[in-house]
């Protein structure tokens, strides 16, 4: 079974610092690896999708990047504001499982003003 | 982001009884997904489905079943709530090849 981990479990940066948001699991053989946001009590927002042929994505301030020997994906934010302020949460989905994502814990942010 | 929502928002019931949420997504998705979501465990997949009367077995699936009997919705049911199956549940819906998921605001279940 694929296990995903995100250390630290919570972080907090002052605003306009860049950070980074890590994210390890067990099995390498991934089709995909996916990055979303969730805000207190709501749903999860998609941000960066990475398939496993990729060595990252970006999408504005983010910049996602993908080692699937190490067994590791980054989440860069650039010039962190406020509003970045959320719980991190990265996916994956192994070979073995076909579409079913595997979630981390997450890693939840505080960007103070 | 996709058209999903859910329904109810928030639900109260007692032990022992029966509980459906719903699904309701816009995309013609094809891949249909329940979680529950539990502090300490992140987001664990109770049952998906690939397309229209298919459905599979999720990780955390004893206690719960699924329908979808059109391309749209996505039943979840709580064939009978214990204390346990107090959850937050999220529906998510998600595109052929690359599966990138997009998810909905969320159930919150409490059964007393």
């Amino acid at each position: 079974k694929q296990e995903v981990t995100q250390i630290p479990a919570a972080l907090s940066v002052p605003e306009g610092e860049n950070l980074v948001l890590n994210c390890s699991f067990t099995d390498s053989a991934i089709y995909n690896l996916q990055w979303f946001r969730q805000d207190p009590g709501k749903g999860l927002t998609s941000l960066l999708l990475i398939q496993s042929s990729q060595r990252e994505q970006t999408s504005g301030r983010l910049n996602a990047s993908l080692d699937k020997s190490s067994g590791r994906s980054t989440l860069y934010i650039a010039a962190s504001q406020p509003g970045d302020s959320a719980t991190y949460l990265c996916a994956v989905t192994s070979l073995n499982t076909g579409n079913q994502f595997y979630f981390g814990t997450g890693t939840s942010l505080t960007v103070i003003p | 982001d996709a058209g999903i929502t859910q329904s109810p928002r928030h639900k109260v019931t007692e032990t022992g009884t029966p509980v459906t949420l719903r699904c309701h997504q816009t995309e013609n998705h094809r891949y249909m997904y329940w979680y529950r979501q539990d502090p300490g465990h992140g987001l664990r997949l109770i049952h998906y489905s690939y397309g229209v009367k298919d459905t599979d077995k999720g990780e955390v699936s004893d206690g719960y079943s699924v329908s979808r009997s059109k391309t749209e919705d996505f039943l979840l049911t709580l064939e009978s709530a214990t204390s346990s199956q107090t959850s937050v549940y999220f529906c998510a819906s998600g595109t052929s090849g690359s599966y990138e998921q997009y998810f909905g605001p969320g159930t919150r279940l409490t059964v007393t």
